[in-house]
């Protein structure tokens, strides 16, 4: 059974640039979860998606967008970047299907906006 | 608006000691409240969980103790290592499988 894997590790970019970050979920899991952590603080709901759809959305703006594809794997896309986007991107997988609320979270992608 | 509210921000404790951590939340719609550790580069890793109908659960030195009518739920760490520093989230659950977490404790054990 793998785990859940984020990619890249590390990214840097400019302000008003558009980045797509990666995540595998964890064998199975057919839920994910996105959560913007910043220096300090503790995860921030983004959002989550559910059989490709999105899943319920938290305080982030339209700028801040995903997708899941059929293999339940997903990506988190953001547009006009500024300053305060760097953080650490972190994806959650689930399979509420199991009954079981347990989620299990990636390394992260630390992102840096200058 | 913070919807997990967790105290305090830091905590040093000597080895063998007992580390606390509380969180307090208002939603009554929250059904289940996860802890997390997290170590510096990777991502939380849930360390014990309790579910509101339950007043407290343990796992070895891991302690849950929640009380619903207070809306309040804290973490206990008996004889505390050194392999423990690390920082300490509180969250919550609403049905729907999303979660909110708290702002963290940053435990540090001293040996």
């Amino acid at each position: 059974e793998t785990g859940v894997t984020q990619s890249p590790t590390h990214l840097i970019k400019t302000r008003g640039q558009q980045v797509t970050l990666r995540c595998s979920s964890q064998s199975g899991h057919n839920t994910v979860s996105w959560y913007q952590q910043a220096l300090g603080q503790g995860p921030q709901f983004i959002f989550q998606y559910y059989r490709e759809e999105e899943n319920g959305r938290g305080n982030f703006p339209p700028r801040f967008s995903g997708l899941q594809f059929p293999n339940y794997s997903s990506e988190l896309n953001v547009n006009a970047l500024e300053l305060d986007d760097s953080a650490l991107y972190l994806c959650a997988s689930s399979d509420p299907r199991q009954g079981v609320h347990e989620q299990f979270f990636g390394p992260g992608t630390r992102l840096t906006v200058l | 608006q913070q919807q997990v509210k967790q105290s305090p921000q830091s905590l040093i404790v000597q080895k063998g000691g007992i580390s606390i951590i509380n969180c307090a939340y208002e939603n009554t719609a929250f059904d289940y409240f996860p802890w997390y550790q997290q170590f510096p580069g990777k991502g939380p890793a849930l360390l014990i969980a309790i579910r509101p109908d339950v007043s407290e659960k343990k796992e070895g030195r891991f302690t849950i103790s929640f009380n619903k009518s207070a809306k309040q739920f804290s973490l206990h760490i008996m004889d505390s290592q050194p392999g423990d520093s690390a920082t300490y989230f509180c969250a919550a659950r609403k049905p729907g499988n999303q979660f909110y977490f708290g702002t963290g404790t940053s435990l540090t054990v001293i040996p």
